[in-house]
């Protein structure tokens, strides 16, 4: 039990242009769900706490308008990243939880893979 | 300051030796603490989960400790496999707030 499913596994996309990145919990409804950004070699930095029906809580640092995050149902989160740029490329991954604090359980995606060209 | 510092930063091992790793945190209040394994390009996966009332717990041949007078955890890996080869990271939970280690990342050899 417990799964998250996070979509698409890989994107490439010119300079400019926006990109969507899904997060489902599949067998679970989640409360809260986190979206974290990695760079190679380094551990995961969490960039915003989303809540289901209500805004998402960014972390400080992280542009809300650059990073916008939709939590429109228990099951589904989205991370859109608008006008990216080859900065932006990283790995994203999403995390679900059933608590407001994420403490009871915490399942991860597979992660994102962003290329901006 | 809620920090959580793993060590060794990196680690290479021979196939079928045993290893530990370390995990110390300042996180305060403490909730729980989790240990993750991430393969390169893949999302996290969860190892073990202990409260504060739990000082050991085991997954196979991975067997976490706590210690949560002294706010050190370890992860202890017997006879590793070259599929152990990965980051392992270490999340304190706190009152609303998760706090990630760096990660330390092992490499089994053959």
């Amino acid at each position: 039990g417990a799964v998250v499913s996070q979509h698409p596994s890989r994107v490439i996309c010119k300079s400019g242009t926006s990109v969507k990145i899904e997060c489902r919990s599949l067998d679970f409804q989640a409360t809260t769900m986190f979206w974290y950004r990695q760079f190679p070699k380094q551990s995961l930095m969490l960039m915003a706490t989303s809540n289901e029906g209500s805004k998402a809580t960014y972390e400080q640092g992280v542009e809300k308008d650059k990073f916008l995050i939709n939590h429109a149902s228990l099951t589904l989160s989205t991370l859109t990243v608008t006008s990216a740029h080859p900065e932006d490329s990283s790995f994203y991954i999403c995390s679900a939880g059933l608590t407001r604090s994420g403490a009871n359980v915490l399942t991860f995606g597979a992660g994102s893979r962003l290329t901006v060209l | 300051k809620n920090q959580v510092e793993q060590s060794p930063q990196s680690l290479i091992i021979l196939e079928g030796k045993n290893c530990t790793l370390q995990c110390n945190y300042t996180v305060s209040p403490f909730s729980n603490l989790r240990w993750y394994k991430q393969d390169t390009g893949r999302g996290p996966v969860s190892l073990t989960i202990m409260t504060f009332s739990e000082n050991t717990k085991s997954n196979g041949r991975y067997t976490a400790t706590l210690d949560a007078d002294t706010k050190q955890s370890s992860l202890h890996i017997t006879a590793s496999q070259l599929s152990d080869s990965a980051s392992y990271i270490c999340v304190v939970s706190g009152a609303d707030k998760l706090v990630f280690g760096a990660g330390t990342i092992l490499r089994v050899k053959s």
